[in-house]
């Protein structure tokens, strides 16, 4: 098993250009969830979705900030336009039905920087 | 969800048991307590959970008090790889959401 797959890995990107973040959860996993972590907050929910559907996307900072799944095994988090106060590491978590007793399985993250 | 409360950081010698204390003196009856770790540049790991009883497995033993109110995670032979910030978390069974807090920074030393 391959674990959560998250792409790029690095992204620097100018002040108002659109950052898509990819997200390839494990097979089978029906909970998906995206934080954000910076020095600052520390890690933050943005939002989870079950079954491909957005259940909670209160952390999501403001409008710019959107997210989808499209399928069991791809999601994006788009923030348009870029501001560098969303520079910060993003990470995809994944879980099973039952995962609340067993746990996240977290991808190794993306960290974005906005200039 | 019950909040935790953690040590800033933690030393500890290699080879040695490390001792990590979380308090979460307001649990209800119906919330797990879950740890996570986090190493350098990578996303947190799922170490264990329990609700009442002590728990163990291949990563580490968790000890809850009888109360509830406290509980201990131990790396019975830390190295160095254990070097890491870790989470203590309280959820409750009904939902999926973790909320993090500052957590335990441990260094394991040579």
């Amino acid at each position: 098993d391959a674990g959560v797959i998250q792409s790029p890995r690095h992204e620097v990107t100018e002040m108002g250009q659109e950052v898509t973040l990819r997200c390839k959860p494990i097979s089978g996993h029906d909970y998906l969830f995206w934080y954000r972590q910076t020095m600052m907050r520390g890690l933050e929910l943005l939002i989870y979705f079950n079954n491909n559907v957005p259940i909670d996307d209160s952390g999501m900072p403001e409008d710019r900030f959107s997210a989808k799944m499209p399928n069991a095994s791809f999601s994006t988090l788009k923030i348009q336009p870029s501001e560098p106060r969303d520079s910060a590491v993003y990470f995809c978590a994944s879980s099973f039905r039952a995962g609340w007793d067993y746990g996240y399985t977290f991808g190794s993250g993306t960290r974005l920087t906005v200039v | 969800d019950a909040k935790t409360t953690q040590p800033p950081s933690m030393d500890c010698a290699e080879g040695r048991a490390a001792n990590l204390p979380c308090n979460h003196s307001t649990i209800s009856g119906n919330e797990y307590v879950y740890w996570y770790r986090q190493i350098h540049s990578q996303g947190p790991q799922y170490i264990i959970h329990g609700l009442k009883n002590n728990e163990t497995n291949e990563m580490a033993s968790l000890i809850i008090t009888e109360d509830r109110k406290s509980s201990t995670l131990i790396l019975p032979h830390a190295t160095l790889r254990d070097t890491a910030v870790y989470y203590c978390i309280v959820k409750g069974s009904g939902t999926y959401k973790y909320i993090f807090g500052t957590g335990t920074r441990l260094k394991v030393l040579a």
